[in-house]
């Protein structure tokens, strides 16, 4: 069973520019989330899709948004990049209907660079 | 907002050492996993414990809840190198996969 497949692996973009995360989580999972990773905040929920719909939402500004297709698959977008957006951003999927016992299977990640 | 610390932050041993890494919290968790997170790559899930009060053992690492569920420990007994990681506890609360995680610790172990 192929795992979650986050892309691109390393992405460098400038100040004020936007970019578009991409995830496929393993086959049959409906639920993705996606993290920040940084040094200093350590890991950091952004928001959670299932069938489509976003349940749950971190304390992230709006230039920070998702989506998710019908076959699971999601994306993430950050509008108006600024330095601090530097970071590992990963996803997770999970089959989304484990609840507290539910396993998160995290991608590689990318690494997102902003100068 | 939920924090969840971790202590040590920091930690380096020597091979055949054991170690205990602590997980706290103020606030009251439905269940708390544990990650393990190796360089360029995600974090793995190593367990979730929900009762408080509950042990877990996965070879050398034994896991335990905290009778009021806001708090949880790793002891890892005789670590070995491929131990090393960054490890992360983190707590679920309120369903729909919103997880918290903690500040992390990071491990080392030297053959």
């Amino acid at each position: 069973k192929a795992g979650v497949t986050q892309t691109p692996r390393y992405l460098i973009k400038t100040r004020g520019q936007q970019v578009t995360l991409s995830c496929s989580p393993i086959s049959g999972h409906r639920s993705v989330s996606w993290y920040q990773q940084t040094p200093g905040q350590g890991l950091q929920f952004l928001f959670e899709y299932f069938s489509e719909t976003q349940r749950n939402k971190g304390n992230f500004p709006g230039r920070f948004s998702g989506r998710q297709f019908s076959n699971s698959r999601s994306e993430m977008n950050v509008s108006t990049l600024e330095l601090g957006d530097s970071a590992l951003y990963l996803c997770a999927s999970s089959p989304g209907r484990d609840g507290l016992n539910e396993k998160l299977f995290f991608g590689s990640g990318t690494q997102l660079s902003v100068l | 907002t939920q924090l969840l610390e971790q202590s040590p932050q920091f930690l380096s041993i020597q091979e055949g050492e054991n170690l205990t890494v602590y997980c706290n919290s103020s606030s009251v968790f439905s269940s708390l996993q544990w990650y393990r997170q190796e360089p360029g790559e995600g974090p793995v899930l190593l367990v979730t414990v929900v009762t408080g009060g509950e042990v877990k053992k996965l070879k050398r690492l034994t896991f335990q809840f905290g009778d009021a569920r806001k708090d949880s420990s790793l002891h890892i007994t005789a670590a070995q190198p491929g131990d090393t990681g960054l490890y992360l506890c983190a707590g679920v609360s309120g369903g729909y996969q919103k997880v918290t995680f903690g500040t992390g610790t990071k491990l080392q172990v030297i053959p």
